[in-house]
């Protein structure tokens, strides 16, 4: 158990409002990522930090933004949801000196 | 940039069988992580096993073994044994070492695997 937690769980929005995703650990390690979960495409990366307000694009990042403030905590939120934004999101963590990443539990996010 | 193909998007196998799932990927690096994550209709992704681009020996982790075939860009999941449990899709990822901590997993598309009773 790497002490990640994401929230919310289970999310349905209407097209257009915006929403935020939030990650949080207890073990203030310093990489932490956001990937969207899609049928047919696997895990891909939107958003990435590697600090206190570092932070980087991954592969499918328009339309979002992310936003870490404490080393505990990476937000990711989408301004104005759209329904190609309904997918599974997860977060992960990689621990200082080591090269695997440990995933939170997931948010599932309908927009209607 | 990195690509990672799973060839197979579903596999079936009896229990107590043995199940092979394969990944290919392609990649100019030399130095790497290759990875596959199982996926429970938990939906949480859990570490199966890694395997070091410099290392030869193939790793094992209890039932699982990886067949690594780094000219071939091959990265096979072997499992032994399989159990009722082991149902789940499974992804191979890689991971470059260019930018240590902040590098990316570039995943496949999955494999279903259904175990038999």
């Amino acid at each position: 158990d790497a002490g990640i937690t994401q929230s919310p769980r289970h999310k349905v929005t209407e097209t257009g409002t915006p929403v935020t995703l939030r990650c949080h650990q207890t073990e203030n390690h310093r990489y932490m990522y956001w990937y969207r979960q899609d049928p047919g495409h696997g895990l891909r990366l939107i958003h990435y930090s590697y600090g206190v307000k570092d932070t980087d694009k991954g592969e499918v990042s328009d339309g979002y933004s992310v936003s870490r403030s404490k080393t505990e905590d990476f937000l990711l939120t989408l301004e104005s949801a759209t329904s190609s934004q309904t997918s599974v999101y997860f977060c992960a963590i990689s621990k200082t000196g080591e090269d695997i990443q440990y995933f939170g539990a997931g948010t599932r996010l309908s927009v209607l | 940039a990195q690509t990672v193909t799973q060839s197979q998007p579903e596999m079936s196998v009896q229990e107590a069988e043995t199940v092979t799932l394969s990944c290919t990927y392609d990649t100019s690096e030399s130095d790497y992580y290759l990875f596959w994550y199982k996926q429970p209709p938990s939906r949480q992704m859990i570490l199966v096993i890694r395997q070091e681009a410099y290392k030869q020996q193939n790793a094992t982790e209890n039932r699982f073994s990886v067949n690594f075939q780094k000219a071939a860009k091959s990265f096979s999941l072997k499992i032994s044994d399989s159990q009722l449990g082991d149902a789940a899709m499974y992804f191979c990822a890689y991971r470059s070492l260019l930018r240590g901590g902040s590098e990316k997993l570039v995943f496949g598309k999955g494999t279903k695997l259904t175990v038999n009773p």
